[in-house]
């Protein structure tokens, strides 16, 4: 089965940092884009960053901009975000997403990890 | 910055048809996306490239675009349609994409 699980996670105080990531199975990770996405407790879907095949290119939301790092390392069919400088309105559930081949849809999505951030 | 605004809630009876639209307030030069995400699970994709619906959709869900405004419709809705939904797209192609702020389905 094409499955993407995420993990990283956790309560962690305003000013940390936390390395979430998320490992792919079922599916050649080294062919396809990928992105991060999040949804604080009660709100909308929110998207975080986008990384090339190659990690040639990345896009980053301005939100997040300078304070989160996308990477990747498709030996080990992983995606990683690297959270720093957390704030309490970072609290959210936070999703990796396959890109849609030709297309800036997500087919697959993880469940999602959640990260709190106390204050 | 780059907008898509949905209306916050829609109501339908069963068997009826739901209409879901995504609005931007410029005309936009990327398809629109749809994900219907039931409480406590991950979103999942119901229409690509505005009107292409991916494998294991059920037919009764499809898109539309015209001008600034998308549509999800959901013919014959049913109690399992129950559920958030958002629209996706993107201001220039993989740069700064865009949710809508989800419209809540309620089946009465």
């Amino acid at each position: 089965d094409v499955q993407l699980v995420e993990s990283g996670g956790g309560l962690v105080q305003s000013g940390g940092s936390l390395r979430l990531s998320c490992e792919a199975s079922g599916f050649d990770f080294s062919r396809f884009e990928m992105n991060w996405v999040r949804q604080a407790p009660g709100k909308g879907l929110e998207w975080l960053s986008y990384i090339s095949i190659t990690s040639a290119i990345i896009y980053e939301a301005d939100s997040v901009k300078g304070r989160f790092t996308t990477s990747r390392d498709n030996a080990k069919s992983s995606l990683y975000l690297h959270l720093n400088d957390l704030r309490a309105d970072d609290t959210a559930v936070y999703y990796c997403a396959r890109d849609l081949v030709g297309s800036d849809g997500f087919d697959v999505w993880g469940r999602g990890t959640m990260v709190a951030v106390s204050s | 910055s780059y907008e898509l605004t949905q209306p916050p809630s829609v109501s339908v009876s069963p068997g009826l048809t739901a209409r879901i639209t995504c609005s931007a307030h410029v005309l936009p030069t990327q398809y629109t996306y749809w994900y219907q995400q039931k409480a406590g699970q991950a979103p999942v994709l119901v229409i690509y490239k505005d009107s292409q619906r991916p494998s294991g959709i059920p037919e009764r869900f499809s898109g539309s675009s015209s001008g600034t405004t998308a549509t999800l419709i959901i013919n014959g809705v049913q109690a399992e349609d129950e559920a958030d939904y958002y629209c996706q797209s993107a201001a220039s192609s993989g740069i700064s994409v865009v949710f809508g702020g989800g419209t809540k389905l309620t089946v009465l």
